[in-house]
């Protein structure tokens, strides 16, 4: 079993749906959890993380956190063409700097 | 300041070449991470150097991968008698101890032919 499972089916959805992503993971050891933004051709940019559980909000995006089911979730409202990117979950253990477990990825298209 | 850099962006070789990935990462940060991103995959760690401790190279796939890091400055990635399957992106980032985010650089994209 992968430590971080990731669904990598794209994702088409008009603009201004809600879009919805999820991961879930193996290692109870994980105490950071990040969703990060990855345009065509760029490294990926971090875009929200969390640490343990709960919820996390910014701006059109909300992420949360279940360590009790191991899963976490990024949802964006109002979905913009801008949108459109993969977006990869992470997620590392205690320490601060620990390397990263990647999720495949989701590709996100909004049509306009 | 000027983020992670990484040359060249683009790399083509024919099999049973060694090739040489150079990352720059930002002034000052102390930790710099290699990981590896084929077509399709997440990205799948390879080495990670924290100041002037060992490195975790726990990542490195084969012993034909091996990385160098002199301090807190440039670090170059080399893969020796290159395969087809180390057709990938390779991507390089640093974090320093201001914020919890790893700074990625744009990556450079191995074509082995």
């Amino acid at each position: 079993q992968k430590e971080v499972e990731q669904d990598p089916g794209p994702l088409s959805v008009p603009e201004g749906a809600i879009v919805s992503l999820n991961c879930t993971y193996s290692n109870s050891a994980f105490q950071y959890f990040m969703w990060y933004r990855q345009y065509s051709r760029k490294g990926p940019e971090l875009l929200m993380y969390t640490y343990s559980s709960g919820n996390k909000e910014d701006g059109r995006f909300t992420a949360q956190v279940d360590k009790s089911s191991k899963y976490i979730s990024l949802f964006i409202r109002d979905s913009q063409p801008s949108d459109s990117a993969t977006y990869l979950c992470a997620m590392s253990g205690y320490r601060v700097g620990d390397r990263l477990a990647f999720g495949k990825g989701n590709q996100v298209v909004v049509i306009p | 300041g000027a983020g992670v850099s990484q040359s060249p962006s683009n790399k083509v070789t024919e099999k049973g070449k060694d090739v040489e990935l150079r990352c720059d990462p930002i002034s000052g940060h102390t930790a710099l991470y290699w990981y590896r991103q084929r077509l399709g995959q997440g990205l799948e760690f390879l080495i990670y150097f924290q100041g002037n401790s060992a490195p975790d190279k726990s990542g490195l796939p084969s012993d034909r991968f091996s990385a160098e890091r002199t301090g807190e400055s440039v670090s170059t990635l080399t893969i020796q008698r290159t395969q087809q399957e180390d057709s990938a992106v390779y991507l390089c980032a640093s974090w320093g101890t201001e914020t919890y985010e790893q700074y990625f650089g744009p990556g450079t994209r191995l074509t082995v032919t």
